[in-house]
């Protein structure tokens, strides 16, 4: 059965840094993994897609990693804004479906 | 743009009264999918369609049904509102073996 894992749970920094959020899945025989933006009380918006046959994706000052060998992505923030400041969360497929499983999410604040 | 569009943003709704949520999504996407989401829970699984009159039972199925008569509505249905279904309520959508999940801004419910 696919877990997906994150950390950390919590993640407060100064205006300007560079972060990286982790995400780690027991089931490494995934076709994709998405990872998503929940600012508080609204939906979830899609960040980056990579499929399996990626290495990583960018999007702006976004970059997402895929390691299946290892049951591993990564998020990369890079000159993090206060804007950036919400609930991150990764999501990988259960075995041989679409149904996606999602991690407990890393909340992250930017401090001006 | 598209869109997977929740009729409500907030309700409030009595115990024992029959509640309708409505997803609609306009990508022509086969899978569509109910989540809740609670603090400390993350995201759990209600019920999921990939086709037309078809659904799945998720992680937490008891209590709610579904109702699929088209492929671009998919709604939740709570029989007999509980003060344990208060929650936010997240629909999501998403064509068949590629993932990438679109997910509509969320139902905040509330049973008094």
């Amino acid at each position: 059965k696919q877990e997906v894992t994150q950390i950390p749970a919590a993640l407060s920094v100064p205006e300007g840094e560079n972060l990286v959020l982790n995400c780690s899945f027991t089931d490494s025989a995934i076709y994709n993994l998405q990872w998503f933006r929940q600012d508080p009380g609204k939906g979830l918006t899609s960040l980056l897609l990579i499929q399996s046959s990626q290495r990583e994706q960018t999007s702006g000052r976004l970059n997402a990693s895929l390691d299946k060998s290892s049951g591993r992505s990564t998020l990369y923030i890079a000159a993090s804004q206060p804007g950036d400041s919400a609930t991150y969360l990764c999501a990988a497929p259960s075995y041989n479906t679409d149904k996606l499983i999602f991690g407990t999410g890393t909340r992250l604040q930017v401090f001006p | 743009d598209v869109k997977v569009t929740q009729s409500s943003r907030y309700l409030v709704k009595r115990t024992g009264e029959k509640v309708f949520l409505e997803c609609v999504q306009d990508m022509d996407h086969e899978n569509m999918f109910w989540y809740r989401q609670d603090p400390g829970l993350g995201l759990r699984l209600i019920y999921f369609s990939y086709d037309v009159k078809m659904k799945e039972k998720g992680d937490i199925p008891e209590g709610y049904s579904v109702s699929r008569e088209k492929k671009e509505r998919f709604s939740l249905i709570l029989e007999s509102a509980s003060t344990n279904q208060t929650s936010m309520y997240l629909c999501a959508s998403s064509a068949s073996g590629t993932g990438g999940y679109t997910f509509g801004s969320g139902t905040r419910l509330t049973v008094v």
